[in-house]
């Protein structure tokens, strides 16, 4: 079985401060990591993926992952939040082993409040 | 571009009612999903289907039905709703190609804006 935690209910950063948004998972296989970010009122938005290769992966809006093999951790990080980044950040994992479905698991979210 | 769309945006209904929730996609995509989002428990996968003329279920499907009406629509049907349903749903697409004995599950969902649905 494949699994996402997300240890952090609300993660509050000062706007221009660098923020990350933690992320673990498990699953048997290799894994395919996303983040997804969610507006109020508005459906999830792709931000980045991890498939293999370069361990830092760069997304949309100046957001980066580092995937950690030995951890399993796939953290979101960006050098100087903005006031705009306040939003609920969803991590998710794939098993890429090919004997999966297709089923996506998701973590239960993180709120980012980036405070001026 | 639309993308995904979901209608409608808002329900309420009372207990043992049925509603279906539609959903269609413009991005030519073979692999259609619907979630429920719940607060403190993230998205969970209700059905998905992966190309069209199939369907299966996922994590917390009693209680629901799907129809893959053709490539671009995938609706949601409640049977004989409940209180437990209460809830925001959204459908997704993603371009998974399924040419004979090979999957791909490198590729980003696009979502919809979500029904909010409330029973009473």
């Amino acid at each position: 079985a494949q699994s996402v935690a997300q240890p952090e209910d609300q993660v509050n950063v000062a706007e221009g401060n660098p923020l990350t948004v933690k992320c673990t998972y498990s699953v048997s296989g290799n894994p395919y990591l996303f983040w997804y970010v969610q507006y109020p009122n508005r459906g999830l938005q792709f931000l980045l993926k991890y498939i293999t290769g370069d361990n830092l992966v760069k997304g949309s809006y100046g957001f980066e992952a580092e995937f950690n093999k030995s951890q399993t951790s796939f953290h979101l990080k960006k050098p100087s939040a903005l006031v705009s980044d306040s939003a609920l950040y969803f991590c998710a994992v794939r098993d890429g082993s090919g004997a999966g479905s297709y089923q996506l698991t998701f973590g239960k979210g993180t709120k980012l409040s980036v405070i001026p | 571009n639309a993308g995904v769309t979901q209608t409608p945006k808002f329900q309420v209904l009372k207990t043992g009612q049925s509603m279906t929730l539609q959903c269609a996609q413009d991005m030519n995509h073979n692999s259609m999903y619907w979630y429920r989002q719940d607060p403190g428990m993230g998205l969970r996968l209700i059905y998905y289907s992966a190309s069209e003329g199939t369907t299966d279920k996922g994590e917390v499907p009693n209680g629901y039905n799907v129809s893959r009406l053709n490539k671009r629509e995938f609706s949601l049907r409640l049977e004989s709703a409940a209180p437990s349903q209460t809830s925001v749903y959204f459908c997704a697409s993603s371009e998974v190609s399924l040419p004979p004995g090979q999957r791909f599950y490198n590729s980003p969902l696009h979502f919809g804006n979500g029904t909010r649905l409330t029973v009473t």
